[in-house]
């Protein structure tokens, strides 16, 4: 159990909505990661918040969009949901950002769009 | 050309066998070189994390840097059948950006007992 927690497991939606996932990192932690894996792209970064604050973006798309609380949980928005995003999302948390430190990941959310 | 690239498999190997996993890579900026292991429906974890070139022993587990040749390995000795899982490569920026994990597509390794 690498502390991180992440919610729901499963989520089946359909074409058009929206959802929301959830991320609570190790006690500690004050960096949250979020990664999208398909079979395809394998496991790609999205985006980073560092103690509240946006860090760092990767190949995450404007129907999506995150927070981090100031409790230091975070939150997944995905919008306009297209087939195509039906993938695991992890989260991951380390202790800081601007250096390498290891990335704790959660045990994912599975996102079904039918 | 992918940043990461890593031989999909699926690997298949006896008990007790040498386990050999590969990365290449294009970015010369990356620094940080890691291995995770994720088994199925779980998040990955870290094997082994190695800084520039050279090579890290850990038990049954050696990870090795190749930077001139943008190539890493990860050696698993005397594989058990708890091995089983899929391993994948990573590797990040040094400095300011080096947060963002760039992964390889994983490697599905099978132990057979």
């Amino acid at each position: 159990d690498s502390g991180v927690t992440q919610t729901p497991k499963h989520l089946i939606t359909a074409t058009g909505q929206r959802v929301t996932l959830r991320c609570s990192p190790r006690s500690g932690d004050l960096s949250v990661y979020w990664y999208q894996q398909s079979l395809d792209q394998g496991l790609q970064f999205l985006i980073q918040y560092y103690n509240g604050e946006e860090r760092a973006k990767g190949n995450i798309l404007e129907r999506f969009s995150a927070q981090q609380f100031p409790d230091l949980h975070s939150e997944l928005n995905l919008s306009s949901l297209e087939l195509g995003d039906s993938a695991l999302y992890f989260c991951a948390s380390s202790v800081a950002s601007g250096y390498y430190n290891e990335q704790f990941f959660g045990p994912g959310t599975r996102l079904t769009v039918l | 050309q992918k940043e990461v690239e890593q031989d999909p498999g699926p690997l298949s190997v006896p008990e007790g066998a040498i386990v050999s996993l590969n990365c290449t890579y294009s970015n010369s900026a990356f620094q940080y070189f890691m291995w995770y292991r994720q088994y199925s429906r779980k998040g990955p974890e870290l094997l082994m994390y190695t800084y520039s070139s050279g090579n890290k022993e850990d038990g049954r587990f050696t990870a090795q840097v190749d930077k001139s040749s943008k190539y890493i390995s990860l050696f698993i000795r005397d594989s058990q059948p708890s091995d089983s899982a899929t391993y994948l490569c990573a590797m990040s920026h040094s400095g300011g950006s080096n947060y963002k994990l760039t992964f390889g597509k994983g490697t599905l390794l099978t132990v057979n007992p």
